[in-house]
């Protein structure tokens, strides 16, 4: 069965720094990955997605995530973070031909003026 | 358009009442689901529908029950409240058409069993 695994549950940046956020998942055929974000008392929204092709994909808001095979990893970026993008992050994986999707525990993501 | 609807927004219940979280969706979504989000834990997936009349289990499914009489509605009851269904409960829809797989979520119903 698939999983994921977000290693940080809490990240403090300051604005205008940026941004990495970990998730490493486990699967054993080839994983449709997704990130979404979720501000307090919402719901999730999508940031990015990866099926195939080119491993850099390019989200909303400015995001972006790579692939790694390698290192089962689907890292998320922003260049430069700006104090909207205080949020919960959850990254989820799942299968094709199977629309179930395994999520991370989350990142909480806090923005210093 | 809507999206994905959930009602109620917030409920409190007591110890072995029962109650229906509602959901639907307007966007003709093949696909729908229910997860429960504790802290710490992500994301639960509970029940799923691919289509109306078809239903499975997914990762925590004991206390809950689903049905799919229609494509656009997926309710789920809780049959016996108790303390540890104490949660957020999201729906969330998809279409299986193509290969978008993006689910899109409902705004959440904070249920407290007390």
């Amino acid at each position: 069965a698939q999983s994921v695994t977000q290693p940080d549950i809490h990240i403090t940046v300051s604005e205008g720094a940026s941004l990495e956020l970990r998730c490493n998942y486990s699967y054993g055929a080839t994983p449709y990955l997704f990130w979404y974000v979720q501000s307090p008392g919402q719901g999730l929204q999508l940031l990015l997605k990866y099926f195939s092709g080119d491993t850099l994909v390019q989200g909303i808001k400015g995001f972006e995530a790579e692939f790694k095979r390698s290192q089962s990893s689907f890292n998320l970026r922003k260049p430069s973070v700006h104090w909207s993008d205080a949020a919960e992050y959850f990254c989820a994986v799942g299968a094709k031909g199977n629309n179930d999707m395994r999520f991370g525990a989350g990142t909480r993501l806090t923005v210093k003026p | 358009n809507a999206g994905v609807t959930q009602t109620p927004k917030f409920q409190v219940l007591k110890t072995g009442q029962s109650m229906t979280l509602q959901c639907a969706q307007d966007m003709n979504h093949e696909y729908m689901s229910w997860y429960r989000q504790d802290p710490g834990m992500g994301l639960r997936l509970i029940h799923y529908s691919v289509g109306a009349g078809i239903t499975d289990q997914g990762e925590v499914p004991n206390g809950y029950n689903v049905s799919r009489s229609t494509t656009e509605d997926f309710p789920l009851r809780l049959l016996s409240a108790a303390p540890s269904q104490t949660s957020v409960y999201f729906c969330a829809s998809s279409t299986l058409a193509g290969s978008s797989y993006e689910q899109y979520f409902g705004p959440g119903t904070r249920l407290t069993v007390t």
